[in-house]
């Protein structure tokens, strides 16, 4: 079993509309959970972090994680076709002198004009 | 502003070939990593590094080595290219410490092993 599990995918929906990424996770050691967005033909960039349980929101996306569950998710409202992108989540195994971050496998994300 | 480099975006090889691939950051940073990334397998770490000289395995080192002489540059090295070992190849930076978690990334090479 990985250790971050994402669905694929692909997900299609049309301009406007509220998208709703999520990923289960087994290390209960994680602490960090991250969203990474990766454009076509270019590197993951960080999206957005959540430090343990809660919510965090920045603009139009917000970051959810539920460690009781072991859900993370992130919504993405009004989406536009600017957010086409694949979306990793990641969970840290991060100590002071390094770590690593564990990722999923990625969702595919297509949003239509 | 941030910047990871890559040697190549696109290389071809002939199995039995070495390989290296570089990597260049310019931020000062501690860590560095060295991923690959297949469909529907995601993003999976190969080696990372902390330190100059440093080197830990991640979770697929098979086939593959890493050397780090500088603090800014990280070589991955395919000692005898295989045709599994055909994939997109990522490099990635970061911080030590509270800021570890933000790691930035080249844009790639794509690795085509024939």
């Amino acid at each position: 079993q990985k250790e971050v599990e994402q669905d694929p995918g692909p997900l299609s929906v049309p301009e406007g509309a509220i998208v709703s990424l999520n990923c289960t996770y087994s290390n209960s050691a994680f602490q960090y959970f991250m969203w990474y967005r990766q454009y076509s033909r270019k590197g993951p960039e960080l999206l957005m972090y959540t430090y343990s349980s809660g919510n965090k929101e920045d603009g139009r996306f917000t970051a959810q994680v539920d460690k009781s569950s072991k859900y993370i998710s992130l919504f993405i409202r009004d989406s536009q076709p600017s957010d086409s992108a694949t979306y990793l989540c990641a969970g840290d195994l991060l100590y002071n002198q390094g770590g690593k971050l564990i990722f999923g496998q990625g969702t595919e994300l297509s949003v239509k004009p | 502003d941030v910047k990871v480099t890559q040697s190549s975006r696109y290389l071809v090889k002939r199995t039995g070939e070495k390989v290296f691939l570089e990597c260049v950051q310019d931020m000062d940073h501690e860590n560095m990593f060295w991923y690959r990334q297949d469909p529907g397998l995601g993003l999976r770490l190969i080696y990372f590094s902390y330190d100059v000289k440093m080197k830990e395995k991640g979770d697929i080192p098979e086939g593959y080595s890493v050397s780090r002489e500088k603090k800014e540059r990280f070589s991955l090295i395919l000692e005898s290219a295989s045709t599994n070992q055909t994939s997109m190849y990522l490099c990635a930076s970061s911080l030590l410490g509270d800021r570890a978690y933000e790691q930035y990334f080249g844009p790639g090479t794509r690795l085509t092993v024939t």
